[in-house]
């Protein structure tokens, strides 16, 4: 099944603690992107990235790094969480550049630092 | 505020009834996407208009881009529970598909 898999869905960690949210799709697409989402501030980039080693900066890109070593996955790095990053987020991909298939995303994953 | 306005935020259907969501732009869109969630969950890809007045349908579902591609609508006829759910707009920026921004969502609840 064509899919965006994420880990994990829900996680509780406390400040300071590294963390890794992984994504992975088997779709070969080129594009991925991560997005949190916040009541009443809707969906946000974080970062994109158009191909391997190839990643830039959303709109609120601050506190979080990607890599994308691999075509399949795009793992979010959040180096020392804090409280405000707190959130749900989501990984997509798509295949082209166009988007004419939108951005398949993932299940979520509900994140939340103390 | 945002760069994508949609409205209404909130929206209670009769069940069967007809209903119009609008997302609207002040800046000229590089491809409209609609998209629907369930509550806490993934988002799940409807459509995408990319043309001014460009016009797509699914099942009860139409979505319409004016020709200034500043403004779509999605219209669902006759609602049915399955359509409950949160309805999110998103464009491209500039003439990068890769950057799409959303708008903050309605929250769509049928009555039976």
């Amino acid at each position: 099944e064509a899919q965006v898999t994420q880990n994990p869905r829900y996680l509780i960690t406390v400040t300071g603690k590294k963390l890794t949210v992984t994504c992975s799709q088997n779709m070969n697409h080129e594009y991925m992107s991560w997005y949190r989402q916040d009541p009443g501030l809707g969906l946000r980039q974080i970062y994109y990235s158009m191909n391997v080693e190839v990643t830039d900066k959303g709109d609120v890109p601050e506190g979080y790094k990607v890599s994308r070593k691999e075509k399949r996955n795009f793992p979010l790095i959040l180096e020392s969480p804090s409280p405000n990053q707190t959130s749900l987020y989501f990984c997509a991909s798509k295949m082209d550049r166009e988007g004419n298939y939108g951005y398949t995303f993932g299940s979520g994953t509900r994140l939340t630092v103390v | 505020s945002q760069e994508l306005e949609q409205s209404p935020q909130s929206l209670i259907v009769q069940e069967g009834k007809n209903l119009t969501i609008n997302c609207t732009s002040s800046k000229t869109l590089y491809g409209l996407y609609w998209y629907k969630q369930k509550y806490g969950e993934g988002l799940i890809f409807l459509m995408m208009l990319q043309k001014g007045g460009e016009e797509k349908s699914h099942e009860k579902i139409t979505a319409k881009l004016d020709e200034k591609k500043q403004q779509s609508s999605l219209h669902i006829t006759a609602s049915q529970p399955s359509h409950a759910g949160i309805y999110l707009c998103g464009a491209g920026r500039y003439s990068s598909a890769s950057k799409i921004i959303f708008g903050s969502g309605t929250r769509l609840s049928i009555r039976p």
